[in-house]
């Protein structure tokens, strides 16, 4: 079936760099993407969504890029801080029909800001 | 005052046991949603409801029963438990049907023993 996935399950900077956490996505279909976080215990949260008519979007220290070509997306954190530590997951929707609201998640990327 | 509650946080429990998790929104929200996220963190949605009707209902066992008393409340019931239910359980709730900028609650770790 279609599905999520992400190409790299962990990643480790050090603090100030910037991060790059991939998605890749198999369903054309989708046309809306979201960013998740979710760290130790608790439940995931919202970072940053993106429609498949754009093909970028900023928010405060993160991006996210969509290249609906290659269905690919990334999000970038910008100077990491020991704090962006999590397990971060794409996910996909959508449009319409039956399965509007069904959102489809990757398989998670755990990212560690070291000091 | 939390967004999205759950109770318990924690429930371990015996194979074959019926038992209940409870979910609130205090946010106004239209849709709840449930998920399970196994051991290997891999969240998938179980069940949605928009306005006390469920609208989204994947390939759960029908020992998963969920139950929306009004809007704000969406509990999720399990019959006859098993080994593989064993997961963390989410729920969480949006203001429309797209899941936009959804709230999670904490989750309820179930482990059946």
């Amino acid at each position: 079936g279609e599905s999520v996935g992400l190409h790299l399950p962990t990643l480790s900077v050090q603090e100030g760099d910037n991060s790059i956490i991939n998605c890749a996505y198999s369903n054309s279909a989708s046309d809306y993407f979201i960013w998740y976080k979710q760290e130790s215990g608790k439940g995931p949260q919202f970072i940053i969504d993106i429609r498949s008519n754009m093909d970028k979007r900023q928010g405060q220290r993160v991006t996210v890029l969509l290249n609906k070509t290659v269905k690919h997306l990334s999000l970038q954190i910008a100077a990491t801080q020991p704090g962006d530590s999590a397990v971060y997951f794409c996910a996909e929707s959508p449009g319409g029909g039956t399965s509007y609201g069904k959102l489809t998640f990757g398989q998670g990327t755990i990212l560690t800001v070291h000091p | 005052d939390t967004a999205v509650s759950q109770t318990p946080k924690y429930l371990v429990t015996q194979m074959g046991n019926d038992k209940s998790i409870k979910c609130e929104q205090n946010l106004g929200h239209d849709t709840m949603y449930w998920y399970k996220q196994d051991s290997k963190k891999f969240l998938k949605i179980m069940f949605s409801y928009n306005n006390k009707e469920l609208i989204i209902n994947e390939t759960v066992p029908n020992r998963f029963s969920p139950k929306s008393p009004d809007k704000a409340h969406l509990n999720l019931h399990i019959n006859s438990l098993e080994l593989g239910d064993s997961a963390v359980y989410f729920c969480a709730s949006s203001q429309d049907r797209g899941l936009r900028e959804a709230f999670f609650g904490q989750g309820t770790r179930l482990t059946v023993v």
